[in-house]
């Protein structure tokens, strides 16, 4: 089976501009987590769909946002960006929520 | 609050001895804690999950123990090789009131491996 794959793997915005960013689960797979990791706060949750609903949320301002496609393919958003939004985002895959995460290569996004 | 704190700092270890990271957590009520390895601009994969009525879990060189009264997870590395240097992460799930929250994670464990 093809992994989860991200895209794009490199980004650079600069602040107050907004950003999409897609992630494709392992096929057969119907949960998406995203996930934020900066080295001085490790890796942080940020939400998880399930079948194209939001299940659980983590402490994000509202600016972040995500959808999940019947395909269970997800795509996150972040509006208004900020410098501290430089990160590497991760997306990750499971069969059935908050089970074995299966995680994406990244992508890191670079805000100037 | 609640929290899971692992050793921040680098582990040095030698090749060929047994490698022993913490993962220690704070007033949560986890069904099962996960450990996963994380390579330089990787993303992090799954080693081993451990549940709550489980003392311990074993895959090849790898053994992870549970504590639910110490509230505390141990991670080994027996007869550790370079190769396995990376960062290690423990994860894991909250329950509240309100049913499953999001998949916590550790800040993660450095370990070096000197030949």
């Amino acid at each position: 089976k093809a992994g989860v794959t991200q895209t794009p793997r490199y980004l650079i915005k600069t602040r107050g501009q907004q950003v999409t960013l897609s992630c494709s689960p392992i096929s057969g797979h119907r949960s998406v987590s995203w996930y934020q990791q900066t080295p001085g706060q490790g890796l942080q949750f940020l939400f998880e769909y399930f079948s194209e609903t939001q299940r659980n949320k983590g402490n994000f301002p509202g600016r972040f946002s995500g959808r999940q496609f019947s395909n269970s393919r997800s795509e996150m958003n972040v509006s208004t960006l900020e410098l501290g939004d430089s990160a590497l985002y991760l997306c990750a895959s499971s069969l059935w929520s908050q089970e074995t995460q299966y995680f994406g290569p990244g992508t890191r996004l670079l805000v100037l | 609050s609640q929290k899971i704190e692992q050793n921040s700092e680098a582990l040095n270890i030698q090749e060929g001895k047994t490698a022993t990271l913490t993962c220690n957590y704070t007033n949560y009520s986890p069904a099962y804690l996960q450990w996963y390895r994380q390579d330089p601009g990787r993303g992090p994969v799954f080693l081993l999950l451990i549940r709550e009525n489980e003392k311990e879990k074993r895959k090849e060189r790898l053994k992870v123990t549970f504590d639910t009264t110490l509230k505390q997870s141990l991670f080994h590395i027996t007869a550790s090789q370079p190769a396995d240097s990376a960062t290690y992460l423990c994860a894991l799930v909250l329950y509240s009131g309100g049913g499953a929250d999001g998949l916590t994670f550790g800040k993660g464990t450095h370990l070096i491996i000197q030949p």
